[in-house]
């Protein structure tokens, strides 16, 4: 299976909102609701911060948000802060029991 | 509070099989979710491997599936992975972690991972 598609960076100042793309396909973004978003500060493991498109796990800032729109899912994240800055990972079921993963972004807060 | 630890050889050779496991603390494996593996190359991005539930009933990503076996120990709270034929490719930071909603996503809770260099 095919990877997501993430752009590789993205980037805003503080207070700022910014925007990150996960583009897939019919077979996975675009048929099932089960995009997940994974937040990954170095040398540390990945942090679930948004699930089921739009779900937000408990102590996960209402800063993060989630959609969806055709094969494309996005995260949104608002009012930026210097810890925001971090990896952020996109997945989503494709079917017959399988994950795919994006490539990730890299958001540097200026 | 659930907590996942991995451990296994940090070192293995070209061609060798190695064994991971990770630990759970915090929740019992027999009460019920998926639990699975991930891995992360050096500099890139995730890879899911698989996941496997207290019953043994298995899931693995297509490319790997010829190479790969899960399996769970309930006695231990443990489960392990098992990748043969390895090569350099196969280097990587490797995570387990539990599986909530459906037997391969979302991952809720990680382990801090284990890095596995293959090299003769």
């Amino acid at each position: 299976q095919s990877a997501l598609t993430q752009p590789p960076s993205a980037s805003g100042s503080p207070g700022q909102s910014v925007t990150i793309s996960c583009t897939g396909t019919s077979s996975d973004v675009g048929t099932y609701n089960y995009v997940s978003w994974y937040q990954q500060h170095p040398g540390k493991a990945p942090k679930l911060i948004i699930f089921e498109v739009s779900k937000r796990p408990s102590g996960v800032p209402d800063r993060f948000s989630g959609s969806k729109s055709g094969n494309t899912a996005s995260l949104t994240v608002s009012g930026l802060q210097a810890e925001d800055e971090a990896d952020y990972y996109c997945s989503s079921y494709a079917g017959s029991d399988n994950v795919v993963f994006g490539g990730g972004t890299k958001l540097t807060v200026l | 509070q659930v907590q996942l630890q991995e451990s296994g050889p940090g070192l293995v050779k070209p061609s060798e099989t190695p064994s991971l496991t990770c630990t759970v603390s915090g929740y019992s494996i027999s009460s019920g979710y998926y639990w699975g593996w991930i891995r992360q190359p050096p500099g890139k991005g995730l890879e899911w491997i698989g996941s496997i539930y207290h019953t043994g009933s298995t899931y693995y990503n297509p490319s790997l599936k010829s190479r790969v076996t899960i399996s769970v120990d309930r006695s231990k709270n443990q489960f392990s992975l098992k990748l043969s034929s390895v090569t350099a490719a196969d280097t990587a930071v490797y995570y387990c972690a539990r599986v909530v909603a459906t037997a391969v996503t979302p991952l809720d809770y990680w382990g801090q991972g284990i890095l596995v260099t293959v090299s003769p």
